[in-house]
């Protein structure tokens, strides 16, 4: 199974900086999701990504306020933009090895905007 | 679209106690499904899994059987420990139509607190 680190694990923010999530992967895998959870709820998918094309972002999620980089089959980012309180949440990376099978969860990170 | 329905929480129970937590989806097609575990402070982990109908998924005690007729994957365990405590969260992931993708689908997620 795929082992996935998560940096920052947590952060504290100003409004209106922006955050740069990186996700390391230790194997190569073809498919990364990077998702949203806020404080005792479910997970929300912000975008997929493939390496080589463009990120597909999930509605009510656009690349201005989340882009995303994936330069190769280990490794994607996420960048929070312009950030405010709201955007306080916890980050999760995530992969899958077989195409619609199950899905492999770094640690998170946990960012506060003040 | 396809959708994941769970129980909510909090679930609290005492130790040794059955532990069942409901599930039920609508989906398009012959979706897999999962159980995935999310302990304090940490990222979610798959617990078990089923792949078709009729399917079995089981691990650390935990079971939860795949019925299409019902459109359930209900998870339980015969007696649950301290240790169990944890936000369990069902999902499926089948294939689109549109794009050939496997969009995953989440459950809002159940919390356990079992007390000892």
């Amino acid at each position: 199974s795929a082992v996935i680190s998560q940096k920052p694990s947590r952060d504290i923010c100003q409004r209106g900086t922006s955050l740069t999530i990186q996700c390391q992967v230790d194997s190569q895998v073809t498919m990364m999701f990077w998702y949203r959870q806020q404080p005792g709820q479910s997970l929300t998918l912000i975008a997929t990504a493939n390496q080589g094309s463009e990120a597909t972002y999930e509605s009510g999620f656009v690349i201005d306020k989340f882009p995303i980089s994936r330069p190769n089959l280990t490794f994607s980012t996420l960048t929070v933009s312009n950030m405010s309180p709201e955007d306080s949440s916890i980050y999760l990376c995530s992969v899958e090895e077989v195409p619609g099978e199950t899905q492999y969860f770094g640690p998170g990170t946990r960012l506060l905007v003040l | 679209g396809n959708s994941v329905t769970q129980m909510e929480g909090p679930v609290t129970l005492s130790e040794e106690a059955f532990l069942t937590i409901n599930c039920t989806y609508t989906a398009t097609g012959y979706p897999s499904l999962f159980w995935y575990v999310q302990y304090p402070g940490e990222g979610l982990q798959l617990l078990l899994k089923a792949t078709k109908a009729d399917d079995k998924g089981s691990n650390k005690g935990f079971e939860a059987t795949y019925r299409k007729e019902t459109t359930s994957f209900h998870l339980e365990k015969g007696s649950v420990q301290v240790s169990d405590s944890a936000v369990y969260f069902c999902a499926l992931r089948s294939l689109m139509a549109s794009g050939g993708s496997y969009i995953p689908t989440f459950g809002r997620g159940t919390s356990l607190i079992v007390h000892p």
